[in-house]
């Protein structure tokens, strides 16, 4: 079985421009999940796909990021424009109905120079 | 703001001995509770989840749980170096749900031959 797939895999950036991340999760799955993950932190969720609605997007800054999901597969996660403090590994995951269970892909490392 | 308390570490244990992580949470509504793995550049990967006070054992692995004092634990028993990695305790509301799910910042576990 096919796990979560991410791309691109590193990108560096100066501050202020823009970033798009992309995101394939597991066949079936319904639910998706954007984390983002600060150096020695543990995962904070930024948005939660069920199909293509948003469950959950109160931790997501949106005056900077978006994401979107649409036909209820992939989904990609924008920033514009990026900060200094948005570097991180960009973590998307997936899960078959919504539980805690979640696949997590090999992640989205952001520098933001 | 619903908060999840880990020993930042490192902990250090000899090859076969018991390795014990622990968790604290601040939010009484929580119902399901998980530790992920999580190694070092890698993502996390889901070990054990848990709902119901008491121990749930996996093969080397065993979560306790004690709703009452806020607490879950990771027991690793006869620990192998492949040990070593960051355990994430996530910890969510309805059980199961992964709506709502606050991770720690992670236990470092070294398993010394």
């Amino acid at each position: 079985e096919a796990g979560v797939a991410q791309s691109p895999r590193y990108k560096i950036i100066e501050k202020r421009q823009s970033v798009a991340f992309w995101c394939n999760p597991i066949s079936g799955h319904a639910t998706l999940y954007w984390y983002q993950q600060i150096l020695g932190q543990g995962p904070k969720l930024l948005i939660q796909f069920q199909n293509n609605g948003v469950v959950d997007d109160s931790q997501l800054p949106k005056d900077r990021f978006s994401a979107e999901r649409l036909k209820g597969v992939d989904s990609t996660l924008k920033i514009q424009p990026a900060k200094l403090e948005d570097s991180a590994v960009y973590l998307c995951a997936s899960s078959f109905s919504g539980s805690g269970e979640l696949f997590f892909g090999e992640g989205s490392r952001l520098t933001v120079l | 703001q619903k908060e999840v308390e880990q020993n930042s570490g490192p902990l250090s244990v000899p090859e076969g001995a018991i390795a014990s992580l622990n968790c604290t949470y601040s939010d009484r509504g929580s119902q399901s509770f998980f530790w992920y793995r999580q190694y070092s550049g890698k993502s996390p990967e889901l070990i054990m989840f848990i709902y119901s006070n008491g121990d749930k054992e996996d093969g080397r692995f065993t979560a306790q749980l004690n709703k009452a004092s806020q607490y879950v634990s990771l027991l690793i028993r006869d620990s192998q170096p492949s040990d070593s990695a960051t355990y994430l305790c996530a910890v969510g509301g309805l059980s199961g749900s992964a709506r709502q799910l606050t991770f720690g910042s992670g236990t470092q576990l070294t398993v010394l031959p």
